[in-house]
């Protein structure tokens, strides 16, 4: 069983402050993984979706690294502004190809003005 | 146009109801998936269709019963429900099976008394 662990489970920061947070997943059989940023009452929408080992990606202020010889990924937000609060959901799957992800908990962040 | 629409947002119904749930995208995307989720658990992947054919059913039970009319619509057909079903049904679309990055709907809010 494919299981998805995520911590913080919640993070409360100030405007201005940079955060990270983690993503573990199973380091074998690994195909790919997902960061999505869910806002109360919207839909989930796609951040990164990294595939190789040591893979760094940006979108602005917000980037994700991916280590999958050891099972972990990475999300930063430098500089968090209050529009940063969200869930901010990782998901993984494995040798199954894309379609079967598998999700964590989230990391809810509340970014204080 | 990148969204995916799903109606209604909110349905309550009796467990002897039918009742469902529909979806649509005109991304032209070729697969299309259903989650479940419940309060502070991860979404649950339920059904995926690609190129408007079952793909994955994750064991879920005869009481949902999923439909592809086109490569646009999904619908979930909702009979005989119990109490614990009750949860928030997300849709999402792919570009292909083998294209990671999902685009959800919103969800659909059902209350089963």
């Amino acid at each position: 069983i494919l299981n998805v662990e995520q911590s913080p489970q919640s993070l409360h920061v100030q405007e201005g402050d940079s955060t990270n947070f983690t993503c573990s997943f199973p380091s074998s059989n690994f195909y790919a993984l997902h960061w999505y940023r869910w806002e109360t009452a919207k839909s989930p929408e796609a951040l990164f979706v990294m595939t190789l080992n040591g893979d760094e990606k940006k979108k602005g202020r917000i980037s994700a690294t991916l280590n999958t010889k050891e099972g972990y990924s990475y999300l930063y937000i430098k500089g968090s502004q209050p529009e940063d609060s969200a869930t901010y959901l990782c998901a993984c799957s494995m040798n199954t190809g894309f379609q079967k992800l598998v999700f964590g908990t989230g990391t809810r962040l509340l970014v204080s003005p | 146009d990148t969204e995916v629409t799903q109606t209604p947002k909110h349905l309550v119904m009796g467990m002897t109801n039918k009742k469902s749930l529909k979806c649509e995208q005109h991304m032209g995307h070729r697969a299309m998936y259903w989650y479940k989720q419940k309060a502070k658990k991860p979404p649950e992947l339920m059904f995926v269709y690609s190129y408007e054919k079952l793909s994955i059913n994750e064991s879920v039970p005869s009481r949902f019963s999923p439909e592809c009319p086109n490569s646009s619509l999904l619908n979930l057909h909702l009979h005989a429900l119990q109490p614990e079903d009750s949860a928030l049904y997300l849709c999402a679309s792919s570009r292909d099976r083998n294209t990671g990055e999902l685009f959800f709907g919103e969800g659909s809010r059902l209350t089963v008394l």
